[in-house]
C-alpha cells in the first residue's frame, strides 16, 4: 500500500515571498500521479497541480511549481510570490494507475496536510 | 460548467441513526468517488462508483454504503451511526476511472451527538 507523508503540519511565509511545501511518499509502483490540492477555510478542495511520475519536466502552473525526484521518492511544492488567498491548508495526493479487479484503483492517497500561513 | 455538488452541506444526527448524503458530478462525469475527512485520520478514502458499479472500495465497515444512480448522481448512506461518523464528506467527481484529475465538491459536514 502507498503511504503519503508531509513532514510539517504548518508553515508561515511573508506576502510576497516564497515558500516550499514538502512531501514524500512510499511506493513499489513505476507509474503513478501525484498531486497537491489545495483546501481554503471555506473547504472546498481545489487541485493546484499535477505530475505524471513517467515526466522528468517538472509541472508548473503560474506561480505553483513542483521539485519531483523519483528516485528519492520526493515531491514539493514550491510557491512563488505568495499572496493572501494563498492561505490554506495543502495536501499532497499519490494515485496509482494499476487497476484492480474491479475495474478502477484509482483512489487518492492524501497526506495529513500543510496549513499554510500568509502574513501581511 | 457548474461543480460538484453535495447536499445537504450540514447535518445533525443522533447516534444510532441513519443518515443519506447526496453527491451529484460535474455534468458529463461518470466516476464519483467519497472520501471521510477527519482532524484525527485526516482524508481516507470511503468507495468509489463508476457506471452505477462499485468499482473500489476503502478499509470501512459495512455501516458505510453507497450507491450510483444512472443520471451519475451517488449517494452514501452510513446506517447505526457513532460518534466517531462526526466528519467531513467529501465527494469528488471525474470524467471516467482513469480521469487523472478528481474536482471535489464543498462537502457535508456531518455531527453525530
Amino acid at each position: 500500500a502507498q503511504t503519503v507523508t508531509q513532514s510539517q503540519p504548518e508553515m508561515s511565509v511573508q506576502e510576497a515571498e516564497t515558500v516550499t511545501l514538502s512531501c514524500t511518499y512510499d511506493t513499489s509502483e513505476s507509474d503513478y500521479y501525484l498531486f497537491w490540492y489545495k483546501q481554503p477555510p471555506s473547504r472546498q478542495m481545489i487541485l493546484v497541480i499535477r505530475q505524471e511520475a513517467y515526466k522528468q519536466q517538472n509541472a508548473t502552473e503560474n506561480r505553483f511549481s513542483v521539485n519531483f525526484q523519483k528516485a528519492a521518492k520526493s515531491f514539493s511544492l514550491k510557491i512563488s510570490d505568495s499572496q493572501l488567498g494563498d492561505a490554506a491548508m495543502y495536501f499532497c495526493a499519490y494515485r496509482s494507475t494499476q487497476i484492480n479487479s474491479g475495474g478502477s484503483n484509482y483512489k487518492l492517497t492524501f497526506g495529513k496536510g500543510t496549513l499554510l500561513t500568509v502574513n501581511p | 460548467k457548474a461543480g460538484v455538488t453535495q447536499t445537504p452541506r450540514y447535518l445533525i444526527k443522533t447516534r444510532g441513526q441513519q443518515v443519506t448524503l447526496s453527491c451529484s458530478p460535474i455534468s458529463g462525469h461518470r466516476s464519483v468517488s467519497w472520501y471521510q475527512q477527519t482532524p484525527g485520520q485526516g482524508l481516507q478514502f470511503l468507495f468509489e462508483y463508476f457506471s452505477e458499479t462499485q468499482r473500489n472500495k476503502g478499509n470501512f465497515p459495512g455501516r458505510f454504503s453507497g450507491r450510483q444512480f444512472s443520471n451519475s448522481r451517488s449517494e452514501m448512506n452510513v446506517s447505526t451511526l457513532e460518534l466517531g461518523d462526526s466528519a467531513l464528506y467529501l465527494c469528488a467527481s471525474s470524467h471516467g476511472t482513469s480521469g487523472v484529475n478528481r474536482y471535489f465538491g464543498p462537502g457535508t459536514r456531518l455531527t453525530v451527538t
